[in-house]
């Protein structure tokens, strides 16, 4: 099975500032990655696919880089919605794998 | 629009069992992969099962494979999942969720709200 591990595990963020969140693959993924972000008592909300690709509809703040094992989704100036646990999910292989979740903060 | 409604959930004694749907809708169900993530309670996503828009191909994760079986009617835009022995540990919301494309290196871009299982005496 493939472990994905996101780092940091929770952060802090004020309005306007720009964070990133790191996760990485036991072995190689190709770019077959993708982020959601989920609110309290909501379902996953897909943002990015194929580790770069922007989903519809979501804001372009949100951008991801990345391939191989290592990744990246950063979020360019916070804001106040932004507040909410963000995951990565590879799908190279079965099991599909996600990590274990970053909770984002906003101060 | 795309819409994916879940029902089904709900309290279940240990050892019980339970059929989970997912209808449907905005999109060619029979065009795309469909999937089902689950979420205990305070805790992170856990993938379950996927099948092809065929049907014909299915996979499971280790910790359901034998007491779960995911299908699919394609005439009613429908997705199943009928699960048995039911243990405490399945307690979770489950999330009924849609490929991205009709087989293989899909990701999920559409979600249900899910709907709640609780394995409990």
């Amino acid at each position: 099975d493939i472990q994905m591990t996101q780092s940091p595990s929770s952060l802090s963020a004020s309005v306007g500032d720009r964070v990133t969140i790191i996760c990485r693959a036991s072995q190689g993924l190709y770019n077959h990655l993708a982020w959601f972000q989920q609110k309290p008592g909501k379902a996953p909300k897909s943002l990015i696919y194929d580790a770069s690709s922007l989903q519809s509809g979501v804001s372009s703040r949100f951008s991801g880089r990345g391939s191989g094992t290592d990744f990246t989704l950063t979020i360019s100036s916070l804001q106040t919605e932004d507040s909410a646990t963000y995951y990565c999910q590879q799908y190279y292989s079965y099991p599909i794998t996600f990590g274990q979740g970053t909770r984002l903060e906003i101060k | 629009e795309v819409q994916l409604l879940e029902s089904g959930g709900g309290l279940v004694h240990p050892g019980g069992s339970l059929r989970l749907s997912c209808a449907a809708s905005g999109f060619t169900f029979n065009s795309y992969a469909m999937g089902w993530v689950r979420q205990p309670p305070g805790k992170g996503l856990e993938w379950v099962s996927s099948i092809i828009g065929s049907g014909a191909e299915t996979y499971y994760a280790d910790s359901v494979r034998g007491r779960i079986a995911i299908s699919r009617d394609n005439s009613r835009n429908t997705l199943y999942l009928q699960m048995y022995s039911l243990r405490a540990e399945d307690t979770a919301v489950y999330y009924c969720a849609k490929g991205s494309r009709e087989a293989s290196g899909y990701n999920f871009d559409f979600w249900g709200q899910g709907t709640l299982v609780t394995a409990s005496s």
